[in-house]
């Protein structure tokens, strides 16, 4: 069966300090994997994929199929990064489904 | 563009009402969501369509919800009647479609609370 697991519901880092969110997942076939972030009083909004390889906000994920993980990095933590963070699996391409882990809380304090 | 428009945005209602909440998505997509989202957890799928059909229903309480995207635009999700643990965030949400995971585009929500 498809689950995403988010092993931390808060995670507290100074500001300046490396962050790393993390996700694992267990899918037996071609997973897509995704970040979705939603800051305080905003809707809920795509962060980056796997597919895409890029680095948005400083935030960076590689997909690990080994490991079956994509955790979340970013080197020197900011103020405006606390937010709630949902790692999510789709089947790829196909059917458009993603299922969602249940989420970090990122407290970054100043 | 114009998002993902919900209403109401929030909805206070006792058990055994009813209650219906409308979704419009972002012109042209093809596919459409309804999340539950429970207070402490992530978006739980309720049903997906593509176009005016149901992908995906079958985490859907039958017995009590439904829903329909009669002209393969805008959704209602029907609650009938409420029970206290159907309290939660109720997301809709839209993306292009076509079976190739396009990003999804998630609209305010509507807060229930079933009291």
């Amino acid at each position: 069966a498809q689950r995403v697991t988010q092993p931390e519901k808060l995670l507290s880092v100074f500001k300046g300090a490396p962050v790393e969110l993390k996700c694992n997942y267990s899918y037996s076939g071609s997973p897509e994997l995704f970040w979705y972030v939603q800051y305080s009083r905003q809707r809920l909004q795509l962060l980056l994929r796997h597919i895409s390889r890029e680095s948005i906000k400083g935030f960076t994920a590689d997909l690990n199929k080994g490991e079956t993980s994509f955790h979340l990095k970013k080197p020197f933590a900011q103020e405006e990064d606390s937010a709630m963070y949902y790692c999510a699996l789709s089947q790829m391409n196909r059917d458009d489904k993603i299922i969602f882990g249940k989420g970090t809380r990122l407290h970054i304090l100043p | 563009e114009a998002g993902v428009a919900q209403s109401p945005r929030y909805k206070i209602i006792e058990k055994r009402q009813s209650v219906a909440f409308w979704c419009n998505p972002i012109s042209g997509h093809a596919t459409l969501y309804w999340y539950q989202q429970i207070l402490g957890q992530g978006p739980k799928l309720l049903i997906q369509f593509q176009n005016n059909g149901v992908v995906d229903d079958s985490q859907l309480p039958k017995d009590r919800f439904s829903a329909e995207r009669l002209k393969g635009v805008d959704s209602t999700l029907k609650i009938q009647p409420a029970k206290l643990e159907d309290s939660a965030v109720y997301l809709c949400a839209s993306s292009l479609g076509g079976g190739r995971s396009y990003e999804q585009y998630f609209g305010p929500g509507t807060r229930l609370t079933v009291t």
